[in-house]
């Protein structure tokens, strides 16, 4: 099955810096990338995801790139607030009958 | 859209009861995701259900857990009887595909 390694696990950045979190998975076949923030307390949400015929997506501050050769993808958050503070997820899954895989989270700091 | 209920929020139990947990996914998805989700290990997927038919049960982690999805509109998870060691927030999630997954807001058990 699929496996999705995520680093690093805990991110302090200043504030309005950039950050950025790495994935990497283990199954070629793996075709759809979706990363879901989650605040404390709360549900993990959607952020954004990227397909596997696509090299990068952004939107906004957020951006996403995947290196299909390398099996890792990155999640970037650019000009950092307060409110990106949260527990961020990478997922990866080949289709079919599978599931997501998730990465072990990371907990994004933002210092004032 | 009302997205995907839970029930309960919150759930204290005590050692060798039977647990309920309850999900409604949001009307017109296809495809039901039942995750545990702890410190240690992280979000786990349990089970995983299309159309109603379990299609992936290999997460769920002993003969105690059962799932069931009676109808489209309708998932339990059922934990029998229940161990301290299953204290966690359980997810659901639901899709209209298998890709990208809505969660609710969880359930918090506490099993004394």
């Amino acid at each position: 099955g699929e496996n999705v390694e995520q680093h690093p696990s805990t991110l302090s950045v200043q504030e309005g810096d950039s950050a950025v979190i790495k994935c990497t998975y283990s199954d070629s076949a793996s075709n759809y990338f979706p990363w879901y923030k989650q605040e404390l307390g709360k549900r993990p949400q959607l952020i954004i995801d990227i397909r596997s015929n696509v090299g990068e997506k952004k939107d906004q501050r957020i951006a996403v790139t995947l290196n299909k050769t390398a099996k890792h993808f990155s999640l970037h958050i650019t000009e950092t607030q307060p409110e990106d503070s949260a527990v961020y997820f990478c997922a990866a899954t080949g289709g079919g009958a599978d599931g997501l895989t998730f990465g072990k989270g990371t907990h994004l700091i933002i210092q004032p | 859209d009302a997205g995907v209920i839970q029930s309960p929020r919150h759930e204290v139990t005590e050692m060798g009861q039977e647990v309920t947990l309850r999900c409604k996914p949001i009307s017109g998805h296809n495809s039901l995701f039942w995750y545990r989700q702890t410190m240690m290990r992280g979000l786990e997927l349990l089970i995983y259900f299309n159309n109603n038919v379990p299609i992936d049960d290999s997460g769920m982690p002993e003969d105690r857990f059962s799932a069931k999805m009676p109808n489209a509109s309708f998932s339990t998870l059922k934990i029998q009887p229940s161990e301290p060691r299953d204290s966690a927030v359980y997810f659901c999630a639901s899709s209209p595909r298998w890709e990208t997954q809505y969660f609710g807001p969880g359930t918090r058990l506490l099993v004394l």
